[in-house]
């Protein structure tokens, strides 16, 4: 596609469940940015993709996120053990390698209920 | 810690007025980048700053980078209705000449009054 693409765009699910969430790069891009963003503030960094490998993960909060990107294009964080507190919308953002500008999606709204 | 500091938060104007919104940052960095956001919509790129002096103009926005002030300032020239949204100011940290991360600032939202 022509963009970056998000799915779900909205999820609810129960506190405790297990949730992914998916993001599909544009085409050719190598760099691959995974952010939050609670509502009324800036979107805060959580992990940074350099083709299929995390090149800084020090944004994730604890041990309960996790992201991949197996094939160096599709990747998908996931959330074990949901709090209500990870409630958010997470957007995703591609770069054609890092040193040009980052195009984010439209986002997934998690709600924790 | 890197704090991306943006003021004001909060800016009513009236259309056919100037104003700056101004984003201070307390790292060395010469990536600076300027986003927009709608009600409920993602990040749209506006603009992207990448050394000490760059100037950068679309439409009646400019922005501008100061690495040594560690300043960035986005100035609108008479401003129209459909500026009105959320502008973020971000600053790139990179290493191995890459951007890995983002670090962006709290948000202006913009709301401009006919």
């Amino acid at each position: 596609g022509a963009g970056v693409s998000q799915t779900p765009s909205n999820k609810v699910t129960e506190k405790g469940k297990y949730v992914e969430l998916r993001c599909d790069p544009i085409s050719g891009h190598t760099a691959l940015y995974w952010y939050r963003q609670s509502l009324g503030q800036g979107p805060e960094f959580l992990i940074y993709f350099q083709g299929t490998g995390a090149a800084d993960d020090s944004g994730l909060p604890n041990d309960r996120f996790f992201a991949v990107r197996p094939e160096g294009s599709v990747s998908t964080l996931k959330i074990q053990r949901t709090e209500r507190g990870d409630s958010a919308v997470y957007l995703c953002a591609s770069s054609l390698n890092g040193n040009t500008e980052a195009f984010f999606g439209q986002g997934t709204r998690l709600t924790v209920v | 810690e890197l704090k991306v500091e943006q003021n004001p938060l909060f800016l009513s104007m009236q259309e056919g007025k100037n104003y700056t919104i101004y984003c201070n940052y307390s790292t060395t960095s010469d990536r600076l980048y300027w986003y927009r956001q709608d009600p409920g919509k993602s990040l749209e790129s506006l603009f992207v700053l990448l050394s000490n002096g760059a100037v950068k103009q679309e439409g009646r926005l400019m922005a501008s980078l100061d690495t040594k002030a560690r300043l960035s300032t986005l100035h609108i020239t008479a401003a129209v209705h459909d500026l009105s949204a959320t502008y973020f100011c971000a600053v790139g940290l990179n290493y191995g000449g890459a951007t890995n991360k983002l670090i962006f600032g709290t948000g202006t939202l913009l709301a401009v009054q006919p």
